[in-house]
């Protein structure tokens, strides 16, 4: 299976506890993005990477998240001292630049977290 | 600030008849615009897009429409079948990079 892959699928942590995120893309895609999507609503954006250079980060990204993708391949997204409102399904996407455009990206399952 | 909006939360069709997903947007700046579908538990699917300089892209069931001066922009099915029940989301790309979603419509055919 060559799609987006995620680590772990679920998370359960304390509040206050720190959690770590894999995304391995698609092999050949060099933009890896992060979303987080909440009950009833769309993916929102979270930041994204282009080979390992940060390209944008979404106000949403507060200093309490960190990301990063150290050699251009797999990244992480780590949350520090967690709230209950960071319970959501985190979601990373691949794109390519095929047939000149960036705009289609491929979705990985998601790891959801659940703060308590 | 929503600026890409899906203002039926559900529809439900009877197998074999057309399904029409609606999606308005606000930002002239969008120039791409794509339709997932999402199954519980997974990862938004891709499954159809259109450049802003077109007005409609078809493949197999699935056709997407766009009218950029009304800024809206529909994806039919036809037929629907029962595996079509979904979440679909549109989502709206500001030339390139992120893509920004609608709240998603919830899809359900019957048989």
């Amino acid at each position: 299976d060559t799609g987006v892959s995620q680590n772990p699928r679920h998370k359960i942590t304390k509040r206050g506890q720190n959690v770590t995120f894999r995304c391995d893309p698609i092999s050949e895609h060099n933009r890896l993005y992060w979303y987080r999507q909440t009950l009833g609503q769309g993916p929102e954006f979270l930041t994204y990477f282009q080979n390992e250079a940060q390209l944008e980060k979404s106000r949403l990204l507060s200093d309490r998240f960190s990301a990063e993708r150290p050699k251009g391949s797999f990244s992480t997204l780590e949350i520090q001292r967690t709230e209950q409102g960071d319970s959501a399904m985190y979601l990373c996407a691949s794109s390519s630049p095929a047939g000149g455009s960036y705009n289609e990206q491929f979705f990985g399952p998601g790891t959801r977290l659940t703060v308590l | 600030d929503q600026q890409v909006k899906q203002n039926s939360p559900s529809l439900s069709v009877q197998e074999g008849r057309i399904s029409i997903l609606n999606c308005d947007y606000t930002n002239s700046m969008f120039d791409y615009f794509l339709w997932y579908k999402k199954y519980p538990a997974e990862g938004p699917t891709f499954l159809i897009s259109i450049s802003s300089i077109k007005d409609k892209n078809e493949d197999g069931r699935f056709t997407v429409f766009l009218n950029k001066s009304a800024k809206h922009l529909s994806l039919h099915i036809v037929p629907s079948q029962p595996g079509d029940s979904a979440v679909y989301f549109c989502a709206a790309s500001p030339q390139g990079g992120k893509l920004i979603f609608g709240q998603g419509t919830e899809l359900s055919v019957k048989p």
